[in-house]
């Protein structure tokens, strides 16, 4: 079945540095994008949709040069937290939706299995 | 006032008891809604989506009350593996997907 496959799982850097998390579809083609990131005790908030081949749509609030997104093919997608600082600590999730999951597009979203960034 | 709104709990029921909770949601005009579960720091997977007939699924039951902008979810005979958090999620738009804050559920032994 389709499954979206993210990594890493857990990252610890130093303030300043950037870091980048991928998520991979696998047997499916993610033609749609979201990114997410839940702070302990709250729900996902979304950053932005990406849709393959197109700039990402950043929510209201979100920087689009600190959280660059790149989504170059439907089997790929990338977040990038530049110059990270300790605030940027969260657990950050992908979800995609797209071709060949047997199900109509707004009926479910497959989502990657989380980083959580600890930024010192 | 939030998109989606949910009690936190925790609701602390015992073993083999019913819980039961809503989620209330803005905009009338939401066309899609779904219960995910979430494990501690793990993907929400999906649990069921609500219809506006409402519909079951073994011992968890959803109902949709439009007039009233409110979603439920009730678990029967409550086990130990369904301690969790659930969140309410509604969709906006064909894009778009809303989530509650989640409500947490404790099943005690």
């Amino acid at each position: 079945g389709a499954v979206v496959s993210q990594h890493p799982s857990r990252v610890i850097c130093k303030s300043g540095t950037s870091v980048k998390i991928e998520c991979r579809s696998l047997d499916f083609q993610a033609t749609t994008m979201f990114w997410y990131r839940q702070f302990p005790k709250q729900s996902l908030m979304l950053m932005a949709t990406s849709n393959e081949g197109s700039k990402a749509t950043y929510e209201q609030g979100v920087e689009k040069d600190k959280f660059l997104i790149n989504h170059a093919s439907l089997t790929l997608s990338t977040l990038t937290v530049t110059s990270a600082h300790p605030e940027d600590s969260s657990f950050y999730i992908c979800s995609a939706r797209g071709l060949g999951t047997g199900l109509p597009t707004n009926e479910k979203l497959f989502f990657g299995s989380g980083t959580q960034l600890s930024v010192l | 006032r939030k998109e989606v709104e949910q009690d936190p709990g925790p609701f602390n029921v015992p073993e083999g008891a019913t819980v039961a909770f809503n989620c209330t949601y803005s905009n009338s005009a939401s066309q899609s809604f779904f219960w995910y579960r979430q494990d501690c720091r793990k993907e929400p997977k999906l649990l069921m989506s609500v219809y506006s007939s409402g519909n079951e699924d073994g011992r968890f039951t959803a109902q949709l009350n439009r007039a009233s902008q409110y979603i439920s979810l009730l678990i029967r005979d409550s086990k130990l593996s369904d301690s969790a958090t659930y969140l309410c999620v509604v969709n906006m738009d064909d894009y778009k997907l809303s989530f509650g804050a989640g409500t947490t559920v404790t099943v005690r032994a």
